[in-house]
């Protein structure tokens, strides 16, 4: 069966720098998500992207996050300035439109120290 | 705004043991509901889901969950848990109108003792 996969799955790193997460969707798959999950709380909705553009963001997704599908296969979620507060889990997930459901990733734990 | 709520954070029960979760939705327009679930180590995965029809729907593993439009509630069941069926279970809601865009419960996790 077909499935998203997410590296690294675990990223170090800290706080100021830039990570960029990675992610590689279903392959006959449209819409793209960036969800994260903060430790002992619920997991939360950051960005959607859909024909190579943002669809939909929340308030979590500031100016330090940004979302490329580079080429076409990969999708990534960059956040430019880390800060201790984005430790987290993050996951991608992807989905082909219509009344599907989401395939998500394994995710990657971000811990910025 | 839309919010879901799942009512327990924490249930231990034993096997054979019935199981229900519960998950209650506040949104006035028209939802698509879904359940997910996060075995130990593991990603989430999608035990059932409704878009329409039938408000009763059968997953995988011997789950169902009954939509209930007037009590804005998708509760989740299994008459018969297994050890297995430790993990963490979480309801989430899309609006049909959205870009997919999934708003989580909390997450409940449930521990199924031998």
């Amino acid at each position: 069966e077909p499935e998203v996969t997410q590296t690294p799955s675990h990223q170090v790193t800290q706080m100021g720098q830039e990570v960029i997460l990675r992610c590689v969707p279903i392959s006959n798959h449209l819409y793209f998500y960036w969800y994260r999950q903060i430790l002992g709380q619920k997991v939360e909705f950051l960005v959607s992207f859909y024909n190579n553009e943002i669809s939909e963001k929340s308030e979590i997704f500031d100016d330090q996050f940004s979302v490329e599908r580079p080429d076409g296969s990969n999708f990534t979620l960059k956040i430019r300035s880390t800060k201790l507060e984005d430790s987290a889990m993050y996951f991608c997930a992807s989905f082909t439109g219509g009344l599907r459901e989401q395939y998500f990733g394994p995710g990657t734990r971000l811990t910025v120290t | 705004a839309q919010s879901v709520s799942q009512h327990n954070h924490h249930v231990i029960l034993s096997e054979a043991a019935s199981l229900e979760l519960g998950c209650n939705y506040s949104y006035g327009g028209t939802v698509n509901l879904f359940w997910y679930v996060q075995y130990p180590g593991q990603h989430l995965q999608l035990l059932l889901k409704y878009f329409s029809g039938d408000p009763l729907v059968k997953g995988i593993k011997g789950f169902e969950a009954e939509f209930i439009k007037s009590k804005f509630s998708f509760n989740l069941r299994k008459p018969s848990v297994q050890w297995s069926d430790t993990a963490e279970y979480f309801c989430a809601v899309n609006a049909a109108d959205s870009w997919g865009k999934l708003q989580f419960g909390a997450g409940t996790q449930v521990v199924v003792t031998p």
